[in-house]
């Protein structure tokens, strides 16, 4: 089983919609992150958490919120989709930066969604 | 974080070496260089980061120069999996940070 799981994998919705994307983890790591994907212009970070209770916004946060349920969970929601946030979006985790850690992120396998 | 600057595609012959250029000139002394890449529409994968000195792994090997405003992965061995977008990433040092990703270099591995 994957260490980041996002679910889900594919959704076709309609605008005006809310969708909501889920992110876990079995890695034990305290940070979790959003990205979001377009062709062509690499990832751009949405939201973050350092731990449960520290939650920033990223370059483009506006129109998705976010809820850290958990150490293991963190989902991304858009209150009221629209065609414009169809994107590749990305959960990934990374564990506390110490000496020894490489402070790598870990990446989910992506959830495709589209907004008609 | 520091702005990086990389080609948008590359080519490789299989079986040689890849060399991958990023212009990091406005490094600060204490951020990290981080290199991630992508295969198709995958999460990126981490390959290898540094600070000053230059480092190896099982994956690739990191050259940082000297004054730090340049870096380059190398690949010494392309193959037709290493095709992927790389990402070249700087990053300020300390526990609490974010990785901000550029549109990368398109890398791909001809046979």
């Amino acid at each position: 089983d994957a260490d980041v799981t996002q679910t889900p994998r594919n959704r076709i919705t309609k605008t005006g919609k809310r969708i909501m994307l889920e992110c876990s983890q079995t890695k034990g790591h305290d940070r979790m992150y959003w990205y979001r994907q377009d062709p062509g212009l690499g990832l751009r970070l949405i939201y973050y958490s350092f731990d449960v209770k520290d939650i920033n916004k990223g370059e483009i946060s506006d129109g998705y919120s976010v809820s850290r349920q958990a150490q293991a969970k963190f989902s991304l929601s858009l209150e009221s989709a629209i065609p414009n946030q169809t994107a590749l979006y990305f959960c990934a985790t990374s564990d506390r930066s110490t000496g020894a850690n490489t402070g790598e992120l870990f990446f989910g396998e992506g959830s495709r969604l589209t907004v008609l | 974080d520091a702005k990086t600057t990389q080609p948008p595609s590359m080519d490789c012959a299989e079986g040689r070496a890849a060399n991958l250029p990023c212009n990091h000139s406005t490094i600060s002394g204490n951020e990290y260089v981080y290199w991630y890449r992508q295969i198709h529409s995958q999460g990126p994968q981490y390959i290898i980061h540094g600070l000053k000195n230059n480092e190896t792994n099982e994956m690739a090997s990191l050259i940082i120069t000297e004054d730090r405003k340049s870096s380059t992965l190398i690949l010494p061995h392309a193959t037709l999996r290493d095709t992927a977008v790389y990402y070249c990433i700087v990053r300020s040092g300390g526990s609490n940070y974010k990785l901000t990703f550029g549109k990368g270099t398109l890398l791909t591995v001809n046979p």
